[in-house]
């Protein structure tokens, strides 16, 4: 089953434009990964957030966890028409947690 | 620094045939190892994952076997492949231990007439 659900499914903006995803899971867990896929390509791990913290930077990208809600976003500032991709959330639970469950996605194209 | 090998990128398959694909890292020792699917438009589906030579966890029930023959190279299989079977594959490592970032190949894309 899977257990992070991004929302919105697609997201459509103008380059320069901030892009926010949001993430949703339903079990306690120990980190949660955000990763971008271009078409037709592996995943590209972009961050990862551990369930102690709150909120975590790396260059354009800003990603917050709120335990409490169930809830993570991942932002991207600036956005060029190279971020054009599709963008995972990713938990991981339970003993060990190098399992992952991968969310659907969200479609994200920046129109130059 | 670490990198992961894949192929065939793209495959055509009967129905009935049977599947060999492969993937190998370099770079690292001993990482934990990953089969996925994904089919159109969904998120990833977890089928295998490997914490060691000759272990195998299998998560969903199919057609479909994987193999550590030795400590960086993971091997999905099939005896005889199904219309279902059809998707894109993909294989990654992680360091062992937990909460560790996965590392992806670039996929194979099965096909199956």
């Amino acid at each position: 089953s899977q257990q992070g659900e991004e929302d919105p499914q697609a997201l459509s903006i103008q380059e320069g434009e901030n892009a926010t995803m949001n993430c949703s899971y339903k079990t306690s867990i120990n980190n949660l990964q955000w990763y971008r896929q271009n078409s037709g390509r592996g995943l590209v791990h972009l961050i990862l957030i551990r369930s102690n913290e709150r909120e975590k930077h790396s260059g354009r990208l800003r990603v917050t966890l709120d335990t409490s809600k169930k809830s993570s976003s991942l932002l991207i500032t600036a956005s060029r028409a190279a971020d054009t991709a599709s963008y995972f959330c990713a938990t991981g639970s339970g003993a060990g947690s190098y399992q992952l469950t991968f969310g659907k996605g969200t479609k994200l194209s920046v129109i130059p | 620094s670490q990198t992961i090998h894949q192929w065939p990128a793209t495959l055509v398959q009967p129905v009935g045939s049977p599947l060999s694909l492969e993937c190998t890292v370099e770079g690292t020792s001993n990482p934990n190892l990953y089969w996925y699917r994904q089919a159109a438009g969904r998120g990833l589906q977890l089928l295998f994952y490997s914490v060691g030579i000759g272990q195998i966890s299998s998560e969903v029930p199919q057609n479909l076997s994987a193999s550590r023959p030795q400590d960086r190279q993971f091997i999905l299989s099939s005896k005889k492949l199904l219309l279902s079977d059809s998707g894109f594959y993909l294989c990654a490592w992680s360091a062992q231990g937990g909460g560790q970032p996965q590392h992806f190949g670039d996929g194979t894309r099965l096909s199956i007439l």
